[in-house]
């Protein structure tokens, strides 16, 4: 099992610009989730999922737009990118019978 | 809405020694869980420890134990035998009973064991 997978490691955007930040894995879970790590903070929830053709927000959603077409698969689109955007992103899965969640390895975003 | 504070924003350990890292929450729930979360320079986030709220007996996985005061809203983390491979930042974490997704982080503690 490759567990969650995150690409791309790295990434330098310009104001204003889109993206797709993409996340997989391969342990059938139901649940998936996009983290923000900021200096001096811990993890903050962005949006998550609950399965297939389901999200909802987080905590800090604005900016951010997600779906979930496949149970796999749990995309995060920056349509326009912003400076207060730069952080490092992680997505998470857990079964919907365990508690733990298995996160990837995240993203290193930087928006100039 | 639930807050976890962790007030050590740094801490040193000298190698084989035991340190304590303090967590504080505060909720309204009384069924939840509680993490800690190690993060290495790697940025790979491991799950340390967890206990769950109903459960009165602290938890225990090998030299990591905790200190649960659920009246006190605390759960801090003791590392015994410190080793050189147990610096990385250290999150703690609440998330309630039933939201698997939601899981609220404290600002994190940067251990540094030292040889």
């Amino acid at each position: 099992n490759a567990g969650v997978t995150q690409t791309p490691k790295f990434q330098v955007l310009k104001t204003g610009q889109s993206m797709t930040l993409q996340c997989a894995q391969d342990m059938n879970h139901e649940y998936m989730s996009w983290y923000r790590q900021d200096p001096g903070m811990g993890l903050r929830l962005i949006h998550y999922s609950v399965g297939a053709g389901i999200t909802d927000q987080g905590e800090v959603p604005n900016g951010y737009n997600v779906s979930r077409s496949t149970t796999e698969d749990f995309p995060l689109r920056l349509l326009s990118a912003a400076p207060s955007q730069t952080s490092v992103y992680f997505c998470a899965s857990t079964s919907g019978t365990s508690i733990e969640q298995f996160f990837g390895p995240g993203t290193r975003l930087t928006v100039l | 809405a639930q807050t976890v504070t962790q007030s050590q924003p740094e801490m040193s350990v000298q190698e084989a020694e035991t340190v304590t890292l303090s967590c504080t929450y505060d909720t309204s729930e009384s069924n939840y869980y509680l993490f800690w979360y190690k993060q290495p320079p790697s940025r790979q986030m491991i799950l340390v420890i967890r206990q769950e709220a109903y459960k009165q007996q602290n938890a225990t996985e090998n030299r990591f134990s905790v200190n649960f005061q659920k009246a006190a809203k605390s759960f801090s983390l003791k590392i015994s035998d410190s080793q050189l491979g147990d610096t990385a930042m250290y999150f703690c974490a609440f998330m309630k009973t039933g939201n698997n997704n939601d899981m609220r982080f404290g600002a994190g503690t940067r251990l540094t064991v030292k040889p």
